[in-house]
This record gives C-alpha cells, sequence and structure tokens, in this order.
C-alpha cells in the first residue's frame, strides 16, 4: 500500500527564491495535515484540510507561507520569499476524518535547508 | 506555557532495561492520547493510543494515562537497540477535527 509521497525529499536553495513542496495522500482519506519540525520547537502543525476545504490554518507562521489542495489527491505548501529561518523538515500527513481517534499517517518529509 | 511537556533527552539505556518516557499537559480538554514513534529521517508513526485513565498494553509497551495529573507515560519492557528513536506523544482534544497537539520528542537510544 502506498503511504504519503512527499516531494522533493531534500531542498536547497538560496534566501528569497520560491519554495514549492508537494504531498500526496493516502487515497481514500479526506483530512491532510501539513506540519514543520524543528529541533527547538519540535513539530508543529501549520494548516490542516478536510475534505480539500482549509480548516485551521492558525499554524501558518507568516503571509510568505500558503497551502493549497486543488483535489483530494494532491497538495502543495509554497513559501515565497523563502528566509533561512524557515530551514526544517516540513511534513505532509493524511487521516480519515471522524470522532474518536484517527491516526495519522506521515510522510517522510522534506528537509529544507535556505542559505 | 506549553501545552503539552516532554523532556527531549537525550536518553541512553542498556539493551534490556525498563524504559519510562512521559509527558505533562495543561489543557483538562484533551481526551485522546497517543504515542508516536519516528526514527531518524522517517516521519513519525502511531505506535499506541488510548482515550481513558488506567493503563494500556501491547507487547513490550504499555500507555498510562493519570488525566487527574494531566500525566501521561510510555513503557517499554525489555529495551531494545531497534527501539533507538525518538518518542512524541501526541493528544487531541473532542471537537478540533483530528487536529493533534505535540509532545517536542524525547530522543532515546538502546545501546549493546
Amino acid at each position: 500500500d502506498a503511504g504519503v509521497i512527499q516531494s522533493p525529499r531534500h531542498e536547497v536553495t538560496e534566501m528569497g527564491q520560491e519554495v514549492t513542496l508537494r504531498c500526496k495522500p493516502i487515497s481514500g482519506h479526506n483530512s491532510l495535515f501539513w506540519y514543520r519540525q524543528t529541533m527547538m520547537r519540535g513539530l508543529e502543525l501549520l494548516i490542516y484540510f478536510n475534505n480539500n476545504v482549509p480548516i485551521d490554518d492558525s499554524g501558518m507562521p507568516e503571509d510568505r507561507f500558503s497551502a493549497k489542495m486543488p483535489n483530494a489527491s494532491f497538495s502543495t505548501l509554497k513559501i515565497q520569499p523563502s528566509e533561512p529561518r524557515d530551514s526544517a523538515v516540513y511534513f505532509c500527513a493524511s487521516s480519515l476524518s471522524g470522532t474518536g481517534i484517527q491516526p495519522q499517517h506521515f510522510g517522510d518529509g522534506t528537509r529544507l535547508s535556505i542559505l | 506555557q506549553k501545552e503539552v511537556e516532554q523532556d527531549p533527552g537525550p536518553l541512553s539505556v542498556p539493551e534490556g532495561a525498563i524504559v519510562s518516557l512521559n509527558c505533562t499537559y495543561s489543557n483538562s480538554a484533551f481526551q485522546y492520547f497517543m504515542w508516536y514513534r519516528q526514527y531518524s529521517r522517517k516521519g513519525p508513526e502511531l505506535l499506541m493510543y488510548t482515550y481513558s485513565s488506567g493503563n494500556k498494553e501491547d507487547g513490550r509497551f504499555t500507555a498510562q494515562v493519570d488525566k487527574s495529573s494531566k500525566y501521561i507515560s510510555l513503557f517499554i519492557r525489555d529495551s531494545q537497540p531497534s527501539d533507538s528513536a525518538t518518542y512524541l506523544c501526541a493528544l487531541k482534544s473532542p471537537g478540533g477535527g483530528n487536529k493533534l497537539t505535540f509532545g517536542t520528542g524525547t530522543q532515546l537510544k538502546v545501546e549493546l
């Protein structure tokens, strides 16, 4: 079974450049989450979607960050312009929605370095 | 104050030791409690979950929840080198969709 697929796995770019991270959730999952992980702050939720609609974007750090989910099988997280402090590992996760515990399944992340 | 506090470690133990990993939380609205395991350069994966106070056992792993103290624990018996990973607690409230609040993770190393 295919899990959550993220691309690219690594990205190194210079500050000021636009960065686009991509995610393909598990087929049939209708919730999608974008996280950022750093040593200092741990795993932070940036935004999550239910049925392709953004539900909570309170974790998006600033207007330089934007996320879209044009269909059930694809999402992007864009940073424009990028800054060195955006360097982190970005994870996408998907799950079923509903009451109780719905396990979130994570991709292997995109390791982003902004020089 | 963070909603969820977790000692980052690193924690180093000999093979076969009993490991105790802990989180404290401040929001009594949290009703569901999970432990995720994250290997190096991988995404977190769900290890165990529970929604009630008390213990839940799964093989060598036991999750313990004390809602009155807002304290959760994960115990690993007979620890193995393959248990070396970062362990993150994750909490969820009944409302708010499937949004999770994660601890920062505890890095565990089990040495031969």
